[in-house]
């Protein structure tokens, strides 16, 4: 079955700090990721996503994550963390050119708080 | 990116009564729409998948006759909460998959709703 596990529930980092946000998949077919960001009372804006071609994908907001398939990961990485940075983050992976009608499937999400 | 746009962003009511929230997705045509629930500092739990042109697909325990789904157009899909009572206060998010490319997930700002 498909799944994505994000082992840290909550991260604190100083501003200015770098970060690394983990996330797992299990994935039977061909998958495609996703990271999304989500702030307080908010929806979930899309970070970035990888679907092939180069491991190292660029995303909005300095955010960057890099896939690699033998270890099922995709971690989202930022050099220097901003205080507007705390928030929730999701990672989700779906299968490329699947009919649409499935959702993608996301982790529990990790909270980051941002200290001065 | 594609913008889902979700209202109204928040509602008030009585115990008893309904209410609907509406899901657009503004610049793309949506057979599948999703729609989530969220509990405080929680993830997204899928509560339906709405399909244009027929009935909605509900996942396990969420009661179709207490949240209704209509999924009239591409471009519309609504979600009424039927005689709400406190319980079902919540923070709740819909989401399209935009196919025109490979399948992004975007979502709308979420529709906190308080049952008095």
């Amino acid at each position: 079955a498909q799944s994505v596990t994000q082992p840290d529930i909550h991260i604190t980092v100083s501003e200015g700090a770098s970060l690394e946000l983990r996330c797992n998949y299990s994935y039977g077919a061909t998958p495609y990721l996703f990271w999304y960001v989500q702030s307080p009372g908010q929806g979930l804006q899309l970070l970035l996503k990888y679907f092939s071609g180069d491991t190292l994908v660029q995303g909005i907001k300095g955010f960057e994550a890099e896939f690699k398939r033998s270890q099922s990961s995709f971690n989202l990485r930022k050099p220097s963390v901003h205080w507007s940075d705390a928030a929730e983050y999701f990672c989700a992976v779906g299968a490329l050119w699947d009919s649409g009608n499935t959702p993608l499937v996301f982790g529990k999400g990790t909270r980051l708080s941002v200290i001065a | 990116g594609a913008v889902v746009s979700q209202h109204p962003s928040w509602v008030i009511c009585k115990s008893g009564t309904s209410v609907k929230i509406e899901c657009r997705s503004l610049d793309f045509q949506a057979t599948t729409m999703f729609w989530y629930r969220q509990f405080p500092k929680q993830s997204l739990m899928l509560m339906a998948t709405s399909n244009e042109g027929s009935k909605a697909t509900y996942e396990q325990g969420v009661e179709k006759d207490k949240f209704l789904i209509n999924h009239a157009s591409l471009t519309l899909s609504t979600l009424t909460v039927t005689s709400a009572h406190p319980e079902d206060s919540s923070f709740y998010i819909c989401s399209a998959r935009d196919l025109r490319g490979i399948g992004i997930q975007y979502f709308g700002a979420g529709t906190r709703l308080s049952v008095l």
